[in-house]
């Protein structure tokens, strides 16, 4: 049983560029949320996909967009890369919304230089 | 304040010994809790839920305490592999996370041989 996967595992980047982080649920799953964890921070709530749609959004600019594609899989873009940027980004894969706990993927370590 | 709040710690604690901390919330509306576990550079893993009753899971008991909007995780005999972060969440369906899930920062906790 395949649990979340995530690419790249790591990934540097200069500022101004884009980059796009990419997930696969746990299988069984269709719902993907994505978080971006600074070193020393917990994991804050980038965007939730369910159904190929944007469920929620937290509290990030739209530099940040998504996919979710159907076989569930989704990916995460992010633009204009800041230094500010640089940080764990998670995806984490629930049976449905509403439906907690979340199964998180490995992460990709993102450094914007 | 803080929606989800830990102390960070670190928590520096000799093996076989018991050690136990923390968590506050915010929102008295919150429904659901989780202790989850973070390896150095690694994605959280569920640890266990916290039910109203409170549970217990071989060496590890949680406990939910309403009046007081706080929950705590026990860890007796605690092992060298024990040595993590434990993160506190909090789903009450308002926290803008996904499903509502709100993350603390963590707790840091270091067995010491």
């Amino acid at each position: 049983d395949a649990g979340v996967t995530q690419s790249p595992t790591h990934l540097i980047k200069t500022r101004g560029q884009q980059v796009t982080l990419r997930c696969s649920p746990k299988s069984g799953h269709d719902t993907v949320s994505w978080y971006q964890q600074a070193l020393g921070q917990g994991p804050q709530f980038i965007f939730q996909y369910y159904e190929e749609e944007e469920r929620q959004r937290g509290n990030f600019p739209d530099r940040f967009s998504g996919h979710q594609f159907p076989n569930y899989s989704s990916e995460l873009n992010v633009n204009a890369l800041l230094l500010g940027d640089s940080a764990l980004y998670l995806c984490a894969s629930s049976l449905e919304p509403g439906n907690s706990p979340l199964h998180f993927g490995n992460g990709t370590r993102l450094t914007v230089t | 304040r803080k929606e989800v709040e830990q102390d960070p710690g670190p928590f520096n604690v000799p093996e076989g010994a018991t050690v136990a901390f923390n968590c506050t919330y915010s929102n008295s509306a919150s429904q659901s809790f989780f202790w989850y576990r973070q390896d150095c550079r690694k994605e959280p893993k569920l640890l266990m839920s916290v039910y109203s009753s409170g549970n217990e899971d071989g060496r590890f008991t949680a406990q939910l305490n309403r009046a007081s909007q706080y929950i705590s995780l026990l860890i007796r005999d605690s092992k060298l592999s024990d040595s993590a972060t434990y993160l506190c969440v909090v789903n009450d369906g308002t926290g803008g996370g996904a499903d509502g899930l709100t993350f603390g920062k963590g707790t840091h906790l270091i067995i010491q041989p």
